[in-house]
């Protein structure tokens, strides 16, 4: 179990450009959840997947943002035209309710965004 | 809508000694669940400890205990025998037992450990 890993770590990307960001979950985790993480603030939530089905999405997660998991494996989370208040550091977590009953989020080391 | 309050944006400790990180939340449900998870710098987050609010024993885990009182909404961690690899971010965080996936964190408190 080589835990949740993201790819990349860093991003630097002029505003208008679009992005894509990876995210492997511990396998067999069937719960992939991503979160938007800004300076001094604890992550917020933006969406979540159960397997392949996207299940929930936060207001914080406008149309410029779109996240997929095909196959229930690995997701990605990208976003369109971006915008300087988009820089933050993307975290991603897996979760499972063979590991833990209590649905423990395993978080990813995250993808930090800068937004020039 | 529920909401986690973590009062001290810093704290500090003298290595070997104990502290305390504070953590209050507000939430009208009665079954949720409640962790305490580190974040070193430039590295990924952990969990620490978690409680399920129906056990009324407090969670420890090795130096790391918390001090749960369900009344009050508060849920504080205590780290004992404070070591330098203690220093880090702290985020108090809140999850619903009736939507698993909603969970909800503090601001969190950044913790020095001085040798």
């Amino acid at each position: 179990d080589t835990g949740v890993s993201q790819d990349p770590r860093h991003k630097i990307t002029k505003r208008g450009q679009n992005v894509t960001f990876r995210c492997d979950p511990i396998s067999e985790h069937n719960r992939l959840y991503w979160y938007r993480q800004t300076l001094g603030q604890g992550p917020e939530f933006l969406t979540y997947f159960q397997n392949e089905a996207q299940l929930e999405k936060s207001r914080l997660l406008s149309d410029r943002f779109s996240a997929e998991r095909p196959k229930g494996s690995f997701s990605t989370l990208e976003i369109q035209r971006t915008e300087q208040g988009d820089s933050a550091m993307y975290l991603c977590a897996s979760s499972s309710p063979r590991t833990t009953n209590t649905y423990e989020q395993y978080f990813g080391p995250g993808t930090r965004l800068t937004v020039t | 809508a529920q909401t986690v309050t973590q009062s001290q944006p810093e704290m500090s400790v003298q290595e070997a000694e104990t502290v305390t990180l504070s953590c209050t939340y507000d939430t009208s449900e009665s079954d949720y669940y409640l962790f305490w998870y580190k974040q070193p710098p430039s590295r990924q987050m952990i969990l620490v400890i978690r409680q399920e609010a129906y056990k009324q024993q407090n969670a420890t885990e090795n130096r790391f205990s918390v001090n749960f009182q369900k009344a009050a909404k508060s849920f504080s961690l205590k780290i004992s025998d404070s070591q330098l690899g203690d220093a880090a971010m702290y985020f108090c965080a809140y999850r619903s037992a009736y939507n698993n996936n909603d969970m909800r964190f503090g601001a969190g408190t950044r913790l020095t450990v001085k040798p």
